[in-house]
């Protein structure tokens, strides 16, 4: 069985500090892939990041940055300089195959990040 | 329309009613998804079509609930004879093809059941 844990529940900062949140997966499957989502308090979920098991190579994005570590089981994901506008309720998710089954995620519980100023 | 729409936004039912959401997909979006978010919850599988088959269902949580998709579009969510823990947000999510896990969400549908 999968599972994903996102052990944050809430995390408030100011604007302008960096905050990560943290993601843990469990997977039986030699292949797979890992997302994260964010919704904003609209409530559409909006997609952010997709990695595959086999490129474990950090990434970047803007304010955005990813750290991937198998041995640990884990995709973190780090926001540089906050701003009001990243508060939002940030999910991890895993999918496992290539057809199909790739496309059934399991979702962690999610993170609410709350950036004030 | 250009996003994944879902109607009804809320809906309130009362405790063994028949309720029906509805899913317009994404144009060409082969395939389609349906989530359940309960409060303070990750997302649920429930299914997900690929056209108008359903090759995993596995996710519907009783016989009450049941889903179809016509004409590769639109999808509708159906809970009979409604529980109180089927409360719950209900999201749509598509995709233009069924492997990519790049899914586009609706803003889902509030079910309230008294």
């Amino acid at each position: 069985a999968q599972k994903v844990t996102q052990a944050q529940t809430e995390i408030s900062v100011v604007e302008k500090e960096d905050v990560t949140l943290d993601c843990v997966y469990e997977t039986r499957d030699t292949t797979y892939y890992l997302f994260w989502y964010k919704q904003p308090p609209s409530g559409e979920l909006v997609f952010l990041i997709r990695r595959n098991s086999f490129d474990e190579q950090n990434e970047i994005s803007g304010r955005y940055s990813w750290n991937f570590q198998k041995s640990t089981s884990s995709f973190n994901f780090t926001i540089t300089a906050s701003q009001v506008v990243d508060s939002a309720v940030y999910f991890c998710a895993l999918s496992g195959g290539f057809t199909g089954t790739a496309s059934k995620l399991t979702f962690g519980t999610g993170t609410r990040l709350q950036v004030t100023l | 329309g250009a996003g994944v729409s879902q109607s009804p936004s809320n809906k309130v039912t009362e405790k063994g009613k028949d309720v029906e959401l509805r899913c317009d997909p994404i144009s060409g979006h082969t395939a389609l998804y349906w989530y359940r978010q309960r409060l303070g919850q990750g997302l649920e599988f429930l299914i997900y079509f690929q056209g108008n088959s359903a090759p995993d269902k596995s996710g519907l949580p009783s016989d009450r609930f049941s889903a179809e998709r016509t004409g590769e579009s639109v999808s509708t969510l159906t809970i009979q004879r409604t529980q109180q823990e089927d409360s719950a947000v209900y999201l749509c999510a598509s995709s233009p093809t069924s492997n990519t896990g790049e899914l586009f969400f609706g803003e889902g549908s509030r079910l309230t059941v008294l």
